[in-house]
């Protein structure tokens, strides 16, 4: 089972900030948040990855709150392009077995002109 | 440079034949994983090896093996294929960080 949960989708337009909420109730200590992006036809691509407080990269952010039951992936002025399902990981660098590699059902962001 | 290539991208097959779906990997990773991703989109790990060791798999029917010549390739072999095997298989590879590098996927369709 995944050990995640997340909107099954969301809308948004151009030019807007677009943050996503993963739920992680049962988080491990040694569990990191892992996100990914899939297009169509595609493997997912990573995005970000963080254990907590904030991370950002040239493409997102990543808030995790002091008790890391949830986190939230911020997309900053979507494009079209951004459209793409987008998945949330929990799981440990080594060892966390098969639960930190289950993809759950991911919210499918639709970014509107 | 594709990092992580699967072959082949496209396959369909009858019922009940054998097939095969090779993967290579060239980013130096010790762990790679073969996963499927159903008409739902549910993508469901497979199996994972590291440096040519099973150590996840995940209740996959016997038909389904796995095979690692060496720590770059994961092949998966499907024998007696059933409609329901129909799907994207995706192999992926990781290193300590825990980011999975997927392949472009093969699908396969089972007529």
């Amino acid at each position: 089972l995944a050990k995640t949960t997340q909107p099954i989708s969301m809308d948004s337009y151009e030019g807007q900030e677009v943050n996503i909420t993963c739920s992680h109730n049962n988080i491990a200590t040694n569990d990191y948040i892992t996100w990914y992006q899939q297009f169509p036809s595609q493997g997912p691509r990573f995005i970000i990855q963080g254990y907590k407080t904030k991370v950002t990269n040239e493409v997102a952010s990543l808030f995790i709150p002091a008790d890391r039951k949830s986190s939230t992936l911020s997309l900053p002025r979507v494009s079209l392009s951004d459209t793409a399902v987008y998945y949330c990981l929990v799981g440990a660098y080594s060892g966390g077995g098969a639960d930190g590699l289950t993809f759950g059902k991911g919210t499918h962001l639709i970014i509107q002109p | 440079d594709t990092a992580v290539s699967q072959t082949p991208k496209y396959l369909v097959t009858q019922m009940g034949n054998d097939k095969s779906i090779k993967c290579e990997q060239n980013l130096g990773h010790d762990t790679m994983y073969w996963y499927k991703q159903d008409s739902k989109k549910f993508l469901k790990i497979m199996f994972s090896y590291n440096n040519k060791e099973l150590i996840i798999n995940e209740t996959v029917p016997n038909r389904f093996s796995p095979k690692s010549p060496d720590k770059a390739h994961l092949n998966l072999h499907i024998n007696s294929l059933e409609l329901g095997d129909s799907a994207v298989y995706f192999c992926a590879s990781s290193q300590w960080t825990g980011e999975l590098f997927f392949g472009e996927g093969s699908r396969l369709t089972v007529l």
